[in-house]
């Protein structure tokens, strides 16, 4: 069990468009779910934490109003990158943690994001 | 959140046992030590958690001497498939995020 899944799991899109990317905690509830970001051999990054029913966390540095999220149900979270620019050509990876009960976190495969 | 230092990289050969160590000075008294795998283009995956002492699961050991100061994961019998990037968390809030260090490549060769 705790599987999460990730849509799509690539895009390209063009300077000025907004891409959604979906994430899915399959088989379990997750109240909370976390977004990171990945440049070509670097660690992750996190951009934020998501919180079913309310306003995300965003990390220092994070534009909240560029990378929106929107953590609408226990299962599901999603991110915008709105306006997207070739800098934020990235890849995108969200994980979910089935609540208190447990340290352990489940990774979805990531969101390759180019932007032209 | 406790600092982790790991290697950046390590090669070794298929067969061969790998001993991954972290160093974690600074760990606080309920924090455990989480180690996750990732390969290209993925997501990372659970490897082995622990606390203290010893924990072995079908993949891997995780040694942890009596300061928790620093732990061990163990790879037996490394085959090609285990070249990845590894990286070693320390943490004790559950539901948190998990902040990522560098991670140590692992080139496996045949």
């Amino acid at each position: 069990g705790a599987v999460v899944s990730q849509h799509p799991s690539w895009v390209i899109c063009k300077s000025g468009t907004s891409v959604k990317i979906e994430c899915r905690s399959l088989d379990f509830q997750a109240t909370t779910m976390f977004w990171y970001r990945q440049f070509p051999k670097q660690s992750l990054m996190l951009m934020a934490t998501s919180n079913e029913g309310s306003k995300a966390t965003y990390e220092q540095g994070v534009e909240k109003d560029k990378f929106l999220i929107n953590h609408a149900s226990l299962t599901l979270s999603t991110l915008t990158v709105t306006s997207a620019h070739p800098e934020d050509s990235s890849f995108y990876i969200c994980s979910a943690s089935k609540g208190a009960s447990t340290y352990e976190q489940y990774f979805g495969p990531g969101t390759r994001l180019t932007v032209t | 959140l406790a600092k982790t230092t790991q290697p950046i990289s390590m090669d070794s050969y298929e067969g061969q046992e790998v001993n991954i160590t972290c160093s974690h000075n600074n760990i606080a008294t309920n924090d455990y030590i989480t180690w996750y795998q990732q390969f290209p283009s993925q997501g990372p995956r659970f490897i082995i958690q622990g606390y203290k002492t010893k924990v072995t699961n079908e993949v891997a050991s995780l040694f942890i001497p009596a300061d928790r100061k620093s732990s061990t994961l163990s790879l037996p019998r490394v085959s090609l498939s285990d070249t990845a990037v590894y990286y070693c968390l320390v943490g004790n809030q559950a539901g948190t995020a998990l902040i990522f260090g560098k991670g140590t490549t692992l080139s496996v060769s045949s």
